[in-house]
């Protein structure tokens, strides 16, 4: 595997349902991001983590919960959704050594994901 | 308010028929610039970087521009595997936290 890799690529889950996405980088970065890219908007930053640290959460309602555990993966934790959060959630990652934060973002695929 | 528009939403162009993509900021203390390319159901697949006023970059038909206010992703002569949406994001290198603009959808037409 090379780059930016996203599991699964398509999710459908009823509103009560928990669902994970998992993200791995290949990279060697040491900074990862969730993004969210529905219709019509520009995609949103939701968390960054650096060094596993999270160093930023985008005022992200609790029903999305991402973990680190460490640099080369990430996931987000999914329960109660609901119908608006359907959207592309895409994962990033670069490498920021020097916290800048001017580093070049690498994404993955992205996960699709239907909330019914 | 800090923001980036991108212009025009859409862009039809023949095969081979030049033209520019814009997009313009107004944004205090941008630390870069950044294109994206991004197919339909695809992650963004980076472009360039531009950190400063009157740097260029040039990869194949794309060639990017920055000025103070605003940078442009001209196309020469496009094919149609150039079609896709292109975006533009910028950061105050605050966290990484990039601001993405709702890009352009480019159509080539053979």
């Amino acid at each position: 595997e090379t780059g930016v890799t996203q599991t699964p690529r398509h999710l459908v889950m009823g509103m009560t349902n928990k669902k994970s996405l998992k993200c791995e980088q290949h990279l060697g970065h040491n900074a990862m991001y969730w993004y969210k890219q529905s219709a019509k908007k520009p995609l949103e930053l939701m968390f960054v983590y650096n060094f596993k640290e999270q160093t930023e959460n985008n005022s992200v309602p609790s029903r999305f919960s991402p973990e680190c555990p460490n640099s080369s993966h990430l996931f987000l934790h999914l329960h109660t959704l609901q119908p608006e959060d359907s959207a592309l959630y895409l994962c990033a990652s670069s490498q920021d050594d020097s916290g800048s934060g001017t580093d070049t973002q690498y994404f993955g695929p992205g996960t699709r994901l239907t909330v019914l | 308010e800090d923001q980036v528009t991108q212009s025009p939403e859409a862009l039809r162009l023949q095969e081979g028929e030049s033209s520019s993509l814009n997009c313009s900021y107004t944004v205090s203390g941008l630390r870069g610039l950044f294109w994206y390319r991004q197919d339909p159901g695809k992650g963004p697949e980076f472009l360039f970087t531009l950190y400063s006023a009157g740097e260029e970059k040039e990869k194949e038909r794309l060639k990017a521009t920055l000025t103070k206010k605003e940078s442009f992703l001209h196309i020469t002569a496009p094919k149609p595997e150039d079609s896709a949406t292109y975006l533009c994001a910028w950061t105050r290198g605050s966290q990484g936290n990039l601001i993405f603009g709702k890009g352009t959808k480019l159509s080539v037409k053979p």
